[in-house]
Order: structure tokens, then C-alpha cells, then sequence
């Protein structure tokens, strides 16, 4: 079965700064990855998803993430972090018609001013 | 368009109390998810309807859990008798169709105190 790693629990950039949250899953054929973002009290909200083609995927609110499957990484960065990227990011892996989407523990980023 | 509905926002119980959790999906969404999400951890699914069929419920504790999907519209999750360890926000969220192409779009989440 398929499992996500998100190495770093807690995250403090400052505003302005670039940002790379790491994602690592575990998955024998081609994954279908995820970023969610979940703001406090929220629910979860897309960023991007990846399923085939370029490895490096745009997505909502000025983030990307790039797939590389000889790390079995697909790693989100923001080149400038505003203070209302603040929240708990989710990296997720599942299957094509395959709903067993399992979600990583987590990376909170807080910005400071 | 209106998102995932839940109801309650919050609830807190004692222990061995049933509760109840509402979720209305996005219309003309076929897919609904339930998921627990305990603190500090990413959501787990517990149960996931196609319409009004549940077609995967590997990781619903039966004994205590169960759920619905009358008409294939809204769907009930239900815990009874609650245990303490069932604290957590629970999170409801429909697709158009199933399979991992399709995005979820979540809900709020019900955050349940069990005390």
C-alpha cells in the first residue's frame, strides 16, 4: 500500500522568503500526488495535484511542486511566502480509480513578519 | 456554488454518549468521503460512498461506528457508544465521480471532544 512521509512537522520561514516543503511517498507503480493546504477551523483546500506529463506542476496561490521519481519526491515551494500562507500543508498519494488516498502527517509553516 | 455542508462545527460528550454528524455533499456530487483526522495527523478515510452504496469501509470500526447515505444525497456518520479515543475532527468530502482523478472537496470538519 501506499504511504506519504512529511519529514518536517513545523516549519518558521519569514514573509518574502522561499519555502520547500518535503513530501516522500512509497508506491510500486505511478502515484497520483496531492498538496493540500487546511488554514485553522478549515477545511482542506486543493493546491496541486500531479497524475502524468511535466513533473514540475503549478498551482493555486503562487505554488509549484516537482515530481521526481528517483527520489520518490514531490517537494512544494513558493518562491516568496506571504503571511497568509500560514497553515498546515498535506502532501497526499493515491491510485487512479483507486480511492484509497492516504495523506501525510502534516508540515504547519508559520511566517514571520 | 456552496461547498461541503457539516453540521455540527463542534460537540463535546461524555463518554459512552452517542453522536451524530451531518454532511451535505456538493450537488450533482455522486463520491462522498468520511474521514477522521486526529491531532497532529493527516485525514484517514473511514468510509466512501458511490451514490448510495458504501464501497469501502475496510477502515470503519463497526463495532461502534456506522453511516448513511439515504437517496444518495446527504450522509449521517454515527458513534455509539463514544470512547475517549474517538476524539478528533471528523471531515466529510465529495467528488464527482470516484478514483483519485477526481478532486475532493472538503468540508469544514466536525471537531469531537469526548470527555
Amino acid at each position: 500500500a501506499q504511504s506519504v512521509t512529511q519529514p518536517d512537522i513545523h516549519i518558521t520561514v519569514s514573509e518574502g522568503a522561499s519555502l520547500e516543503l518535503r513530501c516522500n511517498y512509497s508506491y510500486g507503480a505511478t502515484p497520483y500526488l496531492f498538496w493540500y493546504v487546511q488554514s485553522p477551523g478549515q477545511g482542506l483546500q486543493l493546491l496541486l495535484k500531479y497524475f502524468s506529463g511535466d513533473t514540475l506542476v503549478q498551482g493555486i496561490k503562487g505554488f509549484e511542486a516537482e515530481f521526481k521519481r528517483s527520489q520518490s519526491s514531490f517537494n512544494l515551494r513558493k518562491p516568496s511566502v506571504h503571511w497568509s500562507d500560514a497553515a498546515e500543508y498535506f502532501c497526499a498519494v493515491g491510485q487512479y480509480n483507486n480511492n484509497d488516498m492516504r495523506f501525510g502527517a502534516g508540515t504547519r509553516l508559520t511566517v514571520k513578519p | 456554488e456552496a461547498g461541503v455542508v457539516q453540521s455540527p462545527r463542534y460537540k463535546i460528550i461524555e463518554k459512552k454518549q452517542p453522536v451524530a454528524f451531518w454532511c451535505n455533499p456538493i450537488s450533482g456530487h455522486n463520491t462522498l468521503y468520511w474521514y477522521r483526522q486526529n491531532l497532529g495527523q493527516g485525514p484517514e478515510l473511514l468510509i466512501r460512498y458511490e451514490n448510495e452504496e458504501a464501497v469501502d469501509d475496510s477502515q470503519l470500526p463497526k463495532d461502534r461506528f456506522s453511516a448513511e447515505r439515504l437517496k444518495g444525497v446527504d450522509s449521517t456518520l454515527k458513534i455509539q457508544p463514544a470512547e475517549l479515543g474517538d476524539s478528533a475532527v471528523y471531515l466529510c468530502a465529495s467528488s464527482q465521480d470516484g478514483g483519485s482523478y477526481n478532486e475532493q472537496f472538503f468540508g469544514p470538519g466536525t471537531r469531537l471532544t469526548v470527555l
